[in-house]
This record gives structure tokens, C-alpha cells and sequence, in this order.
């Protein structure tokens, strides 16, 4: 079946490095993907999104990477801290029709000091 | 500040023993959706409520019950808990127009459910 899913279940980079979580999407009909942050014991929490009329989008040290010729999203920290420290999940859903995101299985990044 | 509250944080239950968790939220948004969540995995969605209309996931197990009072609540009744059951429940919402646009789905801290 159609799926989203991350090539790396965990991350491991040193403070002030930057970070590259993946994430791979087969479903063709996906316009609308979402990144989410979950802490350690907390829900997961909005990042960035992104609609497929774009290939990059940057928030605040994020920067999310869209390439849909090869289903391809990608999630770029910069400088990371400790505070980065999480497990990072991809969504895909679509802007109109569906209201139902897919989760992907989601990187741990760990970010050493 | 408008959020999405779950409560307890921490829920023990025996084993067969009913069990409730709550989810309230401010942001008058009109789906909610409960999540099952269990270590190192993704958010599995259970079912979610578009307004008042149930809509339940095909592989829900008949063990998960939810209501929708109002707007801002919503509960998850497990009937008959497993030890399968323990796990991370996590309760969500988002503002879905009639073109069924979704708007950014926001979670509560989640109630971890241990089952004895």
C-alpha cells in the first residue's frame, strides 16, 4: 500500500552541526506535508508545512525540501542544539479532499553537546 | 492560550478494568481525533470526529469507544483494557472547511496509559 516512510530511525550529530532528516512518500495524490517535533513525553508539535506548487520552504533554523520527481521531502536544521533533540515525523495529506494526515515512522535525532 | 488539554497525563488501569480519557480543547476547532501511539512508533489514528459525525478506522478494535459531548470535548472509552492496550493516547484537532481544507492539526500532551 501507499506509504510514507524515513530512511534514518536515528540521527546523531554533534551541537552546532546541521541536520538532515529524510523522509520518503509513495502516494502521487499527496499536495500537503507537514513535519512535526515530539519530545520526549509530549505530543507532537507543528514545525513547517509544505504544498507541492512549492520545492522549499524556511521557517525560523528550519528549512523543508520538497522533490517531487522522486517523492522525496526532506527536513534541514540549522545549527542544532541540544533542544533539537527529539523524534521528528513527516505527514503527508492533501490540501483539499482529506483531512487525515499520514504519519511517517519518524528519525530520533540526538544532538550531543 | 488556546490548546488542546488531555487528562490525566498518567492513567494506571487493571487489566479488563474500563478506563476514560479526556481531551478538551479552546481553539473551537471542529475535528478531533484520538491517536494511539506506542514507543518508537507513529500516531496511529483510531478514529476522529468531523463535528458531530463519527468516523472510526477499519482496524479499530471494537474495544475503543469515543463520544463527543460538544465542540470542546471529547472522551476515549476503553472497555476492556489489554496489556496490549498500554500505550500513549494522544488527542488532536484541526479547523476543516466544507472543501474539507485542513487547516494545521494541533496535539494535546497525550495520557500514558499503563495497564496492570
Amino acid at each position: 500500500g501507499e506509504s510514507v516512510g524515513l530512511h534514518l530511525p536515528t540521527l546523531s550529530v554533534q551541537e552546532g552541526d546541521n541536520s538532515i532528516i529524510n523522509c520518503a512518500y509513495s502516494n502521487s495524490a499527496s499536495d500537503y506535508f507537514i513535519w512535526y517535533k515530539q519530545e520526549s513525553g509530549k505530543g507532537p508539535q507543528f514545525i513547517i508545512d509544505i504544498r507541492s506548487n512549492m520545492d522549499k520552504r524556511q521557517g525560523q533554523r528550519v528549512t523543508v525540501l520538497l522533490n517531487k520527481t522522486v517523492k522525496h521531502l526532506s527536513l534541514q536544521i540549522a545549527a542544532t542544539q541540544p533542544g533539537d533533540s527529539a523524534v521528528y515525523f513527516c505527514a503527508e495529506n492533501r490540501v483539499r479532499g482529506s483531512y487525515i494526515p499520514t504519519f511517517g515512522r519518524g528519525t530520533s535525532l540526538i544532538v550531543h553537546p | 492560550d488556546a490548546m488542546v488539554i488531555q487528562n490525566p497525563r498518567y492513567q494506571v488501569t487493571q487489566f479488563g478494568k474500563p478506563v476514560t480519557l479526556s481531551c478538551s480543547q479552546t481553539l473551537n476547532h471542529n475535528v478531533m481525533y484520538w491517536y494511539q501511539q506506542k514507543s518508537s512508533q507513529a500516531p496511529k489514528l483510531l478514529f476522529h470526529y468531523y463535528d458531530k459525525d463519527f468516523n472510526n478506522e477499519a482496524d479499530t478494535p471494537d474495544n475503543f469507544q469515543s463520544r463527543r459531548p460538544n465542540t470542546s470535548f471529547c472522551f476515549l472509552d476503553i472497555r476492556s483494557p489489554g496489556l496490549g492496550d498500554a500505550a500513549m493516547y494522544l488527542c488532536a484537532t484541526s479547523r476543516v472547511d466544507g472543501r474539507r481544507k485542513q487547516e494545521t492539526q494541533y496535539f494535546g500532551p497525550g495520557t500514558r496509559l499503563l495497564v496492570l
